[in-house]
C-alpha cells in the first residue's frame, strides 16, 4: 500500500497568491483529516471529513482557507489569498471508520508551506 | 473539553540510558491515549495506545506506556533508548468523537 499521498511536499509561494494543497488517502479509508503544524501552535486539526462530507470544520482559521473532498480518493485544502502566517507543514491524515473512533489516523508525509 | 499537556519539550539522554517523556491529560469522559513518533521530514506514525483492559501498554521496538487514571497520566519509557529513537513524540488523547487531541509534542534527542 502506497500509504496516504500529498502534493507538492514543498511550496513556496508570494503573499496574495492561491495555494492549493492535495491528498489522497489510503483506498479504503472514509475519514480524511487534515492538520496544521507550527512551532507556536502545535499541531491544529483543520477539518475532519466523513464518507467526503465535512463533519467538523471548526479548526479552519478563517475563509481564506477551504477543503473540498469530491471523491473517496482525493481532497483539496485551498488557501486565498495566502499569507507569511499561513506558514507550515500541512499533513493529510486518513483512517477507516472503526479506526478513527478510535483514534488511529495514519499521516502522510506532509506539505511545508512557505508564505513570503 | 479535552486537553494534553506534555511536561517536557526536549529531552536530551545518551544511547542506552532510560527515559521517560512525560503526558498529563484532562477529560470529563473516559479517553483513549496515544503516543504518535514523527522523525524528521516524515508525517507521525502511530507508536502505542491505550483503549481498555491492561493499562500497560507496549511498542513493537521497546517502548511502553502506563495509564494511570488515578493521576491522569500516560508516561512513555523505554529502558535502553538508540540513536534511531531521535525523534519528536506526540501525546494525544480522543473521547467518543475520533479527533486527536495533540500535546506540544517532546522532541527526544539521543546522544552517541
Amino acid at each position: 500500500d502506497a500509504g496516504v499521498i500529498q502534493s507538492p511536499r514543498h511550496e513556496v509561494t508570494e503573499m496574495g497568491q492561491e495555494v492549493t494543497l492535495r491528498c489522497k488517502p489510503i483506498s479504503g479509508h472514509n475519514s480524511l483529516f487534515w492538520y496544521r503544524q507550527t512551532m507556536m501552535r502545535g499541531l491544529e486539526l483543520l477539518i475532519y471529513f466523513n464518507n467526503n462530507v465535512p463533519i467538523d470544520d471548526s479548526g479552519m482559521p478563517e475563509d481564506r482557507f477551504s477543503a473540498k473532498m469530491p471523491n473517496a480518493s482525493f481532497s483539496t485544502l485551498k488557501i486565498q489569498p495566502s499569507e507569511p502566517r499561513d506558514s507550515a507543514v500541512y499533513f493529510c491524515a486518513s483512517s477507516p471508520d472503526w479506526l478513527a473512533y478510535y483514534g488511529e489516523q495514519y499521516f502522510g508525509p506532509g506539505t511545508r508551506l512557505t508564505v513570503t | 473539553a479535552q486537553s494534553v499537556t506534555q511536561l517536557d519539550s526536549q529531552v536530551p539522554v545518551f544511547e542506552e540510558a532510560p527515559v521517560e517523556l512525560r503526558c498529563n491529560y484532562s477529560s470529563s469522559v473516559s479517553v483513549y491515549l496515544f503516543w504518535y513518533v514523527q522523525y524528521p521530514n516524515q508525517g507521525l506514525q502511530l507508536l502505542l495506545k491505550y483503549l481498555s483492559g491492561s493499562t500497560l501498554v507496549e511498542s513493537i521496538n521497546g517502548f511502553e506506556a502506563e495509564f494511570n487514571k488515578s493521576q491522569t497520566s500516560f508516561h512513555l519509557r523505554k529502558p535502553s533508548v538508540h540513536i534511531s529513537d531521535t525523534a519528536e513524540y506526540f501525546c494525544a488523547v480522543t473521547g467518543n468523537t475520533g479527533k486527536l487531541i495533540f500535546g506540544q509534542g517532546t522532541t527526544l534527542q539521543v546522544k552517541p
